[in-house]
């Protein structure tokens, strides 16, 4: 079993530009996350999803969307970079709640000039 | 919102030294977490615990509900223990899948 992956593991974008982080999970868990980690600051939850189809909010939502298409899978877009998302990005998963083990992706480095 | 608060910061110790890393939470919760990042950034779960005290290996989490505290102990520490430790605690008054993490410790073991 990978567990969780993370496509890409480095990126950079100039402003204005925008992508989409993959996160896959081969465990079958409902739970979904993703987080951004910042120099000084703990882990901050950017959106999640409680199942396929669904997607909600967290901490720091602005400036990004989610979609859960498959189980599986959680996408994050970036629709337009902004020099104040430069951070690194760890995709989590769990198997029912979010208060259980999380399970955690490799994390993305993402720099916006 | 839970506030979660780590202590030490930053902590070098000399190998084979005990450790201790302190956590304490404002809300009460139902569980703590525990977490290890390691230098090349990759984050895994350690301990989560309700009540009393658990161990793996070197590795001892201990947890006061009434007190609102968790300490991570490390016996006998060796430089592969060198990593950030983290504490997370449930929000939950906050998003249904929150949990709030801790900023963090890092602990360097010198040889």
């Amino acid at each position: 079993n990978a567990g969780v992956t993370q496509t890409p593991k480095f990126r950079v974008l100039k402003t204005g530009q925008s992508m989409t982080l993959l996160c896959a999970q081969d465990m079958n868990h409902e739970y979904m996350y993703w987080y951004r980690q910042d120099p000084g600051m703990g882990l901050r939850l950017i959106h999640y999803s409680v199942g396929e189809g669904t997607t909600a909010k967290g901490e720091v939502p602005d400036g990004y969307n989610v979609s859960r298409l498959k189980k599986q899978n959680f996408l994050l877009g970036l629709e337009s970079a902004a020099p104040s998302q430069t951070s690194v990005y760890f995709c989590a998963s769990s198997y029912v709640s979010p208060y259980n083990e999380q399970f955690f992706g490799p994390g993305t480095r993402l720099t916006v000039l | 919102k839970n506030e979660v608060e780590q202590s030490p910061q930053n902590l070098t110790a000399q190998e084979g030294e005990f450790i201790t890393i302190n956590c304490s939470y404002s809300v009460g919760i139902s569980a703590l977490h525990w977490l290890q990042q390691h230098p090349g950034g990759g984050i895994v779960s350690l301990f989560m615990l309700s009540s009393g005290k658990k161990k793996h290996g070197r590795l001892i989490a201990t947890i006061n509900i009434q007190e609102k505290h968790s300490s991570l102990h490390i016996t006998a520490s060796h430089p592969r223990d060198s990593a950030v430790y983290i504490c997370a605690a449930p929000n939950y008054g906050g998003s249904q899948g929150n949990l709030i993490f801790g900023k963090g410790t890092k602990l360097s073991v010198k040889p």
